[in-house]
This record gives C-alpha cells, structure tokens and sequence, in this order.
C-alpha cells in the first residue's frame, strides 16, 4: 500500500514571495490533515478535511495561508505571501476516519516539505 | 493551556533500562491516544495507539492509559541507542469536533 505523497520535499523562497504544497493521501483516507512543524516543536494542526469538507482550520492564518481538496482526495496548502516565521516543515497526514476509537482513526504522514523563507 | 502536555526532556537513559514517556490531556472526551516516534529530519511514525484504560503491549513497547486522570504513557523496555528519538504524544480531541492534536515532545536519548 502507498504512503502519503508531499512535494516539492524542499522549498526556498524570499518573503512575500507564494508558494504551494502538495499532499495525496493514502488512497481511501477520507480524512486529510496539514500540520506545520517548528524545529523544535509538535506538529501543530493547520487545518483537518473530511473528503472535500473542512473539519477545524481554526489554527490556519487565514490571511495568508489556505487549502483546499476539491475531489476529497489530493490536497494543496498554498502561502502568500510568505513571512519570515513561516520557515517550518509542512507535514500531510491521512487516516481513514477521524473521531471515535479503533484503527481506523490512525493516522500515517508524509515525508513532509522543508519550506525556508529567506 | 496546552491541551496535550509533555515534558520536553531529554530523557537520558542507559542502555538496557526502561524508558518511561508520559503525557497529559486537557479533553475528557477524547477517545484515541496515540504514540509517534519522530527522528530527527524525518517525519513522524506511528508505533502505538491506544483506546481503553489500562495497557497495551506491542513488543518492548507499552502504551498505558488513565481517562481518569487524563494521562497516557509510554514505557519502552530494553532501550536501545537506535530508540533515540523524539516521542509524541497525540490524542483525538472534541473541540467542536474531533480533531488530532500533538504535545510538544520529549526527547529520549539512550546512553550505550
């Protein structure tokens, strides 16, 4: 069975420039989520689908960052423009479900994309 | 408050000992627990998950679980140097809807 694909698996850019990400989850996950992880720190939630409905993008900096997965199956997290402290690796991860309890709630990542803003 | 806490370490261990990992909750409601290993400059792997009171067990790991006390924990026996890594803790919330939060990690370094 495939993994969770990301690319590009590197990124640089000067601030304010746009920049797009790229996530297929692993096929029949019908929950997709896009983590932004700080050296340093846990993953922290950016924004959680279900098919091709948002769950929670309560941590998202709408301003500048948005995402969409308009089949319910690949995923796209765009920035613009892109700031300083938006260096970070962007993770994708999918399970099958989301909420309740058993496996089908586990949820498996991807190689993640390094983004350095300079 | 955080809603999923973990002590940052590093956890120094010898060779041979048990580790022990423990992470606290803030949601009473949440019902899946999970437990990721995370190499430095790779991504998060899962290696336990967990959903009722009591233990699990899956080779030298150890998943623990107390909904009463909003605490999981992560024993791994026989540590090994290649168990160095960084351990996340991560527990499906109910917000306003279910949704999978991560503690900031601890770092375990096993000493050979």
């Amino acid at each position: 069975e495939a993994g969770v694909a990301q690319s590009p698996r590197y990124k640089i850019i000067e601030k304010r420039q746009s920049v797009a990400f790229w996530c297929n989850p692993i096929s029949g996950h019908a929950t997709l989520y896009w983590y932004q992880q700080i050296l340093g720190q846990g993953p922290k939630l950016l924004i959680q689908f279900q098919n091709n409905g948002v769950v929670d993008d309560s941590q998202l900096p709408k301003d500048r960052f948005s995402a969409e997965r308009l089949k319910g199956v690949d995923s796209t997290l765009k920035i613009q423009p892109a700031k300083l402290e938006d260096s970070a690796v962007y993770l994708c991860a999918s399970s099958l479900l989301y909420g309740g309890t058993g496996r089908n709630t586990e949820a498996f990542f991807g190689q993640g994309t390094r983004l350095t803003v300079v | 408050q955080k809603e999923v806490e973990q002590n940052s370490g590093p956890l120094s261990v010898p060779e041979g000992a048990i580790a022990s990992l423990n992470c606290t909750y803030s949601d009473r409601g949440s019902q899946s627990f999970f437990w990721y290993r995370q190499y430095s400059g790779k991504s998060p792997e899962l290696i336990m998950s967990i959903y009722s009171n009591g233990d699990k067990e899956d080779g030298r790991f150890t998943a623990q679980l107390n909904k009463a006390s909003q605490y999981v924990s992560l024993l791994i026996r026989d540590s090994q140097p290649s168990d160095s890594a960084t351990y996340l803790c991560a527990v499906n919330m109910m917000d306003s809807s279910y949704k999978l939060i991560f503690g900031s990690g601890t770092r375990l370094l096993v000493r050979p």
